[in-house]
């Protein structure tokens, strides 16, 4: 069975940093595009990062480039996602999701972990 | 403002079908495939279509994709009370080198 477990979320404060983890397993983590999704309380869906099978390409939202690292350590078959610079409209529940059945298709996704930037 | 165009809601009746369009621009949906997603009250999504027209295993057929030119559609037929959701449909865009999503469609079953 595919599960993503996703984890650090957290409250920080803003210009803090946070790092995400997305721990995989019952599939070939090294085998698959990973994607970073978030969703604002009460809003809609909104693509943050993906990030190529050995991690050779990435791409990012504009509204986090600069800011966001996306990385994965296939070893461990986890992706990671580091924010820093974190500002208030980041905060989101952030889904960790693997790239299958097609171009961009992201067939499992995780629970999701919430993200709150406040002071 | 999402760089795809969704009604923000729709309705249907038990058994009736429903459509939720998805409108976009050369550099996506003109020139990519389109996925629609589905996210049930306090649930993560769950793909629903991928590559304008196909259902992963276990979605049932009730749910069928349509690409026309740069418009997408997603139609339901013989609406469920379970259907009630927030539908999303989403795409690469050229031009911006990112997956874009609509901002989505809350489907009520009357």
């Amino acid at each position: 069975e595919v599960q993503l477990v996703e984890s650090g979320g957290g409250l920080v404060q803003p210009g803090g940093s946070l790092r995400l983890s997305c721990e995989a397993s019952g599939f070939t983590f090294r085998n698959h595009w990973m994607h970073w999704v978030r969703q604002a309380p009460g809003k809609g869906l909104v693509w943050v990062s993906r990030i190529h099978t050995d991690g050779s390409a990435t791409n990012y939202a504009d509204s986090v480039k600069g800011r966001f690292t996306i990385s994965r350590d296939n070893a461990k078959n986890t992706l990671y996602l580091q924010m820093n610079s974190l500002r208030t409209e980041d905060t989101a529940v952030y889904y960790c999701g693997r790239d299958n059945l097609g171009p961009e298709a992201v067939g499992n996704w995780g629970q999701g972990t919430l993200v709150t930037v406040s002071s | 403002q999402s760089v795809l165009t969704q009604p923000p809601s729709a309705s249907g009746t038990p058994g009736q079908r429903v459509t939720i369009s998805c409108s976009g621009s050369s550099s996506n949906i003109g020139s990519h495939v389109v996925n629609w997603y589905q996210q049930l009250p306090g649930a993560a999504p769950k793909l629903l279509i991928y590559s304008n027209n196909e259902r992963p295993s276990g979605v049932p057929d009730r749910f069928s994709g349509s690409k026309s030119g740069t418009s997408a559609s997603l139609a339901i037929s013989g609406l469920q009370s379970e259907d009630e959701s927030d539908y999303y449909c989403a795409a690469w865009d050229d031009s911006l080198n990112v997956v874009v999503f609509g901002g989505g469609t809350k489907l009520t079953v009357l």
